[in-house]
């Protein structure tokens, strides 16, 4: 079956730091770039950061100011985001999702995950 | 940054009549714009891409239009399972930016 699972969210302090896992399966993995989402409760889809399938280049939200990093094992099919210096407001549902194949610049996302969630502690 | 704007923000239809779901870029997207269906506790799902194209096994009742900062879903006849949370994504411009989402609620 074709699918991303996602794995790590956890309770984590202001401050902290956590790594989130992505299991994909069904589909050559590092055919396709990557993508994290991410949901804050009650509001809308926020782009985070992708990867190309490579893992040679990555970009990133704005808003994260460098305190996220994406990569991807490609031997393992497992994508991740590291998260550090952890806020308030990234407490959310992270999802990942696939990305386009190798070569296509089209950055919309096919496949996804059901996410995991990520809460933060003062 | 590009920024989307879906309207309305909730949307009361009827089973059976079609809703129209609006969706406006600050900048041009060309047709670089997909729209995805969110309900609670579930993955996204794509529906559209390249502003009018299903994506594989969506249904001929949603229907995409638009290109450069104008865009429309229609949903042809609401069904219960339609009921949801319907965003569009920019993908033309870095960064990738999302709209806030329209609710389709029952009427």
């Amino acid at each position: 079956e074709v699918q991303v699972l996602e794995s790590g969210g956890d309770l984590v302090q202001f401050g902290g730091s956590l790594r989130l896992s992505c299991a994909a399966s069904g589909f050559t993995f590092s055919n396709y770039g990557m993508t994290w989402v991410r949901q804050a409760p009650g509001k809308g889809l926020e782009w985070v950061s992708v990867i190309s399938g490579t893992g040679g280049s990555t970009y990133y939200a704005d808003s994260l100011k460098g305190r996220f990093t994406i990569s991807r094992d490609n031997s393992k099919n497992m994508l991740y985001l590291q998260m550090d210096d952890i806020r308030a407001g990234d407490m959310a549902t992270y999802y990942c999702a696939r990305g386009p194949p190798v070569g296509i610049n089209l950055w919309y996302f096919d496949l996804w995950g059901r996410g995991t969630l990520v809460t933060v502690s003062s | 940054e590009t920024v989307m704007t879906q309207s309305p923000a909730t949307l009361s239809v009827s089973p059976g009549e079609r809703a129209t779901l609006s969706c406006r870029a600050s900048q041009s997207v060309s047709n670089n714009l997909a729209w995805y269906q969110k309900k609670p506790g579930q993955a996204p799902r794509l529906l559209i891409y390249g502003a009018s194209t299903r994506a594989t096994g969506i249904p001929a009742s949603f229907s995409g239009s638009g290109s450069g900062t104008d865009f429309t879903l229609t949903i042809s006849s609401l069904q219960s399972e339609d009921f949801a949370v319907y965003y569009c994504q920019q993908y033309n411009n870095w960064p990738l930016t999302f709209g806030g989402g329209t609710k389709v609620e029952i009427k």
